[in-house]
């Protein structure tokens, strides 16, 4: 089955420092991969995807992720983190079961704290 | 541009009331489009999915069901609420491959 894997719960990071949010995954053919952010109580923001080309891709308010095909990774980077990226954060995988049928499937998610 | 709508943002029923929550796309055609469940403000649950009208796919066995009766209109029901039922409700829509776009959900509390 095509998935994604976060595997923790929550970051903390001091505000100014790099921050990284991991994610891995398991796709059967190419892998199309997928960030998203969402705030209390509202709904997911898209961030940034990968689907072919670069492998650092780059997406909205200065976050960037890096596919890496030998690791099974796409790891959500910033370089330098604002308190106010606080919030959740998805990693998703595009799982196809044909006829057009196209769906997300999300990790659990993690939790970012950027501490002032 | 594409836009999505999906009201109410909160909604309290109680025990053994009917659910009725709307979701409507703008500035496209024949879109995918999602219904997820999170519950405890983490992981989402796909609920069910559709790509086209009257074509509805089920992911989970539950107490909800989902219609599409116009193309860009997506709306999900119950006919009697659980408790269980509680959680965060978000539409989305999407194009072939691409992102999908969500809704600002619907926060349903079941007393």
């Amino acid at each position: 089955a095509q998935s994604v894997a976060q595997p923790e719960d929550q970051v903390n990071v001091a505000e100014g420092n790099p921050l990284t949010v991991k994610c891995t995954y398991s796709v059967s053919g190419n892998p199309y991969l997928f960030w998203y952010v969402q705030y209390p109580n509202r709904g997911l923001q898209f961030l940034l995807k990968y689907i072919t080309g670069d492998n650092l891709v780059k997406g909205s308010y200065g976050f960037e992720a890096e596919f890496n095909k030998s690791q099974t990774s796409f790891h959500l980077k910033k370089p330098s983190a604002l308190v106010s990226d606080s919030a959740l954060y998805f990693c998703a995988v595009r799982v196809s079961s044909g006829g057009g049928n196209n769906r997300l499937a999300f990790g659990k998610g993690n939790q970012v704290v950027v501490i002032p | 541009s594409q836009t999505i709508h999906q009201w109410p943002a909160t909604l309290v029923q109680p025990v053994g009331s009917p659910l009725s929550l709307e979701c409507t796309v703008e500035g496209t055609s024949n879109p995918n489009l999602y219904w997820y469940r999170q519950a405890a403000g983490r992981g989402l649950q796909l609920l069910f999915y559709s790509v086209g009208i009257g074509q509805i796919s089920s992911e989970v066995p539950q107490n909800l069901s989902a219609s599409r009766p116009q193309d860009r209109q997506f709306i999900l029901s119950s006919k009697k609420l659980l408790l269980s039922d509680s959680g965060f409700y978000l539409c989305a829509w999407g194009q072939g491959i691409t992102e999908a776009f969500f809704g600002q959900g619907t926060r349903l509390t079941v007393v």
